[in-house]
C-alpha cells in the first residue's frame, strides 16, 4: 500500500459525459502527478500540482482539467468524454517537487479504471 | 523516436533465472531513473531509485545506469513466481516522470 488512495475505482459513463476522478497524496506529500495509461500509449503525465499550484502539465487535453485544494487532495475533471479517453488514471504523490533526489520518488495510487461506452 | 525505448517482451524465464531489463534513452539531461514493477491492473510500485550513473542493490535487485550510453537495466536474482509483473523504466524530466512501455515478465515455477 503506497498510502495514496484513489477514488472511485470504477467509472463507467457514456460519450459526452463529464467525470471527476479523486485522489488523496501520502500523509506529508505536497506534489500530486496525474498519469494516464493506455494500451497503445503505455503511461503518459498529464499534469503535476505543487502545494495547490499547478507545475508541469503534459499531453493534457483542453477537455482536462485538475486542481490541487488546501487540504493538498487533488481532483481530475474529464468532459465531453470520448471513446478514446477509456483507460486507467493514476495520481502519484511525492514529497516535494524537483531539486533533491528524494523529491522524485512518486508513489502512485491503485488508479482508476474509466470505461466510455 | 520515443524518449525512452523499452522492449516489451512478453519475457518468460524459469524459477531461480536471472532477468535482465533494460531501457535505452535519448535525452542526456536525464538525471534520475527510477524502476517501476506494476501487477496486473494495479498502480505502479516504485522498485528502485538511481541518480546518474552508477549501480544500486536492494535484496535481489541491482539497478544499473550508463549515462554514457543512455542505458539503464534492471537485474533481478535468483526470480521468483511473485515476481511475474510488467516492469517499467522511468525517468525524471522536471519533475515529470517518461516512461518506457514496460517488459512483461513471466517467471515460471
Amino acid at each position: 500500500d503506497s498510502g495514496v488512495t484513489q477514488t472511485p475505482k470504477h467509472l463507467i459513463t457514456a460519450t459526452g459525459q463529464r467525470v471527476t476522478l479523486r485522489c488523496s497524496p501520502r500523509s506529508g506529500d505536497l506534489s500530486v502527478y496525474w498519469y494516464q495509461q493506455s494500451l497503445d500509449q503505455g503511461l503518459q503525465f498529464l499534469i503535476q500540482y505543487y502545494n495547490g499550484e499547478e507545475r508541469a502539465k503534459g499531453n493534457i487535453l483542453e477537455r482536462f482539467s485538475a486542481q490541487q485544494f488546501p487540504d493538498l487532495h487533488s481532483e481530475l475533471n474529464l468532459s465531453s468524454l470520448e471513446l478514446g479517453d477509456s483507460a486507467l488514471y493514476f495520481c502519484a504523490s511525492s514529497e516535494g517537487t524537483s531539486g533533491a533526489a528524494r523529491y522524485n520518488e512518486q508513489f502512485f495510487g491503485p488508479g482508476t479504471r474509466l470505461t466510455v461506452l | 523516436q520515443k524518449e525512452v525505448e523499452q522492449d516489451p517482451g512478453p519475457l518468460s524465464v524459469p524459477e531461480g533465472a536471472i532477468v535482465s531489463l533494460n531501457c535505452t534513452y535519448s535525452n542526456s539531461a536525464f538525471q534520475y531513473f527510477m524502476w517501476y514493477r506494476q501487477y496486473s491492473r494495479k498502480g505502479p510500485e516504485l522498485l528502485m531509485y538511481t541518480y546518474s550513473s552508477g549501480n544500486k542493490e536492494d535484496g535481489r535487485f541491482t539497478a544499473q545506469v550508463d549515462k554514457s550510453s543512455k542505458y539503464i537495466s534492471l537485474f533481478i536474482r535468483d526470480s521468483q513466481p511473485s515476481d511475474s509483473a510488467t516492469y517499467l523504466c522511468a525517468m525524471s524530466q522536471g519533475g515529470k516522470l517518461i516512461f518506457g512501455q514496460g517488459t512483461e515478465l513471466s517467471v515460471k515455477p
